[in-house]
């Protein structure tokens, strides 16, 4: 049962454009949500999470909107730049404290000079 | 910022052997570290969760006795592979949360057994 999705295995986006990262997730108790950064043979470095109360959250190029009526979030990554070139993971957890996380399956995002 | 140091980066074992992967939060107390496994072009799947102190939890279907964990204290949490299969070879990743500090994870242990 995967309750966080990524349907997009892999995305192509020319520099300077924008790179639109999609996720949907099923369990209704999620309530915070976090986007990873992942190179190959290193640990997932955190850019930005949302909580349910909002709907956007912004920092630098990097934006998370949430729809939760929709179960769906997205990253959006203006202007992409080479170094993001990566693979993409949301990641969702549900309560307070300590929860797991639970992540998608992850998008290979490839920005072309 | 929090940094979560996992060592070593790279192992490789014969079956039948044992090995340990060790997780250190450096500046912070993480009161609950999570191990993972990821799958190469797979995403990341929790295999446990360990408070400080406590026995670990384990999700369904990862065996307890397989994969040993343990958090003896608030900056150090420790995996052993035991008896370690060429089907154990994966990408185990260590991640930590402690008051104040969201999940941080360490840079990963690519274990190979041949």
């Amino acid at each position: 049962d995967q309750q966080v999705k990524q349907n997009s295995p892999s995305l192509s986006v020319q520099e300077g454009r924008i790179s639109i990262l999609n996720c949907d997730y099923t369990n209704s108790m999620f309530d915070y949500f976090l986007w990873y950064k992942k190179y190959p043979a290193e640990g997932p470095t955190f850019l930005i999470s949302i909580s349910s109360i909002k709907d956007k959250n912004e920092d630098g190029r990097f934006t998370v909107f949430l729809n939760k009526s929709a179960k769906h979030l997205s990253l959006h990554i203006v202007p992409s730049q080479p170094g993001d070139s990566a693979v993409y993971f949301c990641a969702a957890s549900a309560g307070t404290g300590a929860q797991k996380l639970v992540f998608g399956q992850g998008t290979r995002l490839t920005i072309n000079p | 910022g929090a940094v979560v140091s996992q060592h070593p980066s790279r192992v490789i074992c014969k079956s039948g052997t044992s090995v340990k992967i060790e997780c250190r939060s450096l500046d912070f107390q993480a009161t609950t570290m999570f191990w993972y496994r990821q799958f190469p072009k797979k995403s990341l799947m929790l295999m446990a969760t360990s408070n400080e102190g406590s026995k670990a939890t384990y999700e369904q279907g990862v065996e307890k006795d397989k994969f040993l964990i343990n958090h003896a204290s608030l900056t150090l949490s420790t995996l052993t592979v035991t008896s370690a299969h060429p089907e154990d070879s994966s990408f185990y990743i260590c991640s930590a949360r402690g008051k104040n500090y969201g999940y941080t994870f360490g840079s990963g242990t690519r274990l190979t057994v041949v």
